[in-house]
């Protein structure tokens, strides 16, 4: 198990371009969500997966953004038209649910991608 | 809406113990985490306690809970350079849910 991959570690983007990030899970984990997190900030959560299905996107998710997992594995985060303002990391986690035999609680995290907008 | 806060900074002296607060306002929070985040990394799982729990215990880490303050305290026993990092609480209501974190607790550990 190789843990939460994401990808690409960083990107560099002009305003107004499209850009897409994608997550790879830990394998067994149904569940699998997004974060953002500016500097000297806690992760702001985004929206999050159970298996292929969105459960749940922040209010203040502007609509240039939308995230897909179709085959409730990889996920991946588009945002559209992008402003310097959404120059932030990315962060990826998963997490099992309860009675998929594990004790532990709460996210396992990738390593983030980290979006400079110029 | 939920909302979670830490003190900023945290300055120790290795072979110290250090004491990070969190406070949160959502009375639903059931499960309650904290996180370490080391430079350039995404973050770690440290421990978790269950909101009908007082205290929980493992290795060098004791989690503290009052639930009628809401307040959360991490304890680090026999702190380490290696401890040096900047460390988050977070709330959820379910487990496996969204999580509310607060901004974090940056601990410096001097030799």
């Amino acid at each position: 198990d190789t843990g939460v991959s994401q990808d690409p570690r960083h990107k560099i983007t002009k305003r107004g371009q499209n850009v897409t990030f994608r997550c790879d899970p830990i394998s067994e984990h149904n569940r699998l969500y997004w974060y953002r997190q500016t500097l000297g900030q806690g992760p702001e959560f985004l929206t999050y997966f159970q298996n292929e299905a969105q459960l749940e996107k922040s209010r203040l998710l502007s609509d240039r953004f939308s995230a897909e997992r179709p085959k409730g594995s990889f996920s991946t985060l588009e945002i559209q038209r992008t402003e310097q303002g959404d120059s932030a990391m990315y962060l990826c986690a998963s997490s099992p649910l309860t009675g998929q035999g594990v004790l532990n609680y709460g996210y396992t995290f990738g390593s983030g991608t980290r979006l400079t907008v110029v | 809406g939920e909302d979670v806060e830490q003190s900023l900074f945290l300055s120790v002296r290795e072979g110290d113990s250090s004491v990070i607060n969190c406070t949160y306002t959502d009375s639903s929070s059931t499960y309650l985490y904290w996180y370490k985040q080391e430079p350039g990394a995404g973050l770690q799982l440290l421990t978790y306690i269950f909101s009908n729990m007082d205290m929980k215990q493992d290795q060098r880490l004791t989690v503290l809970l009052n639930k009628k303050d809401k307040h959360l305290s991490l304890r680090i026993a026999d702190t380490q350079t290696g401890d040096s990092a900047i460390y988050f609480c977070a709330e959820s209501v379910t487990n496996a849910g969204k999580s509310t974190f607060g901004d974090g607790t940056t601990l410096t550990v001097k030799p």
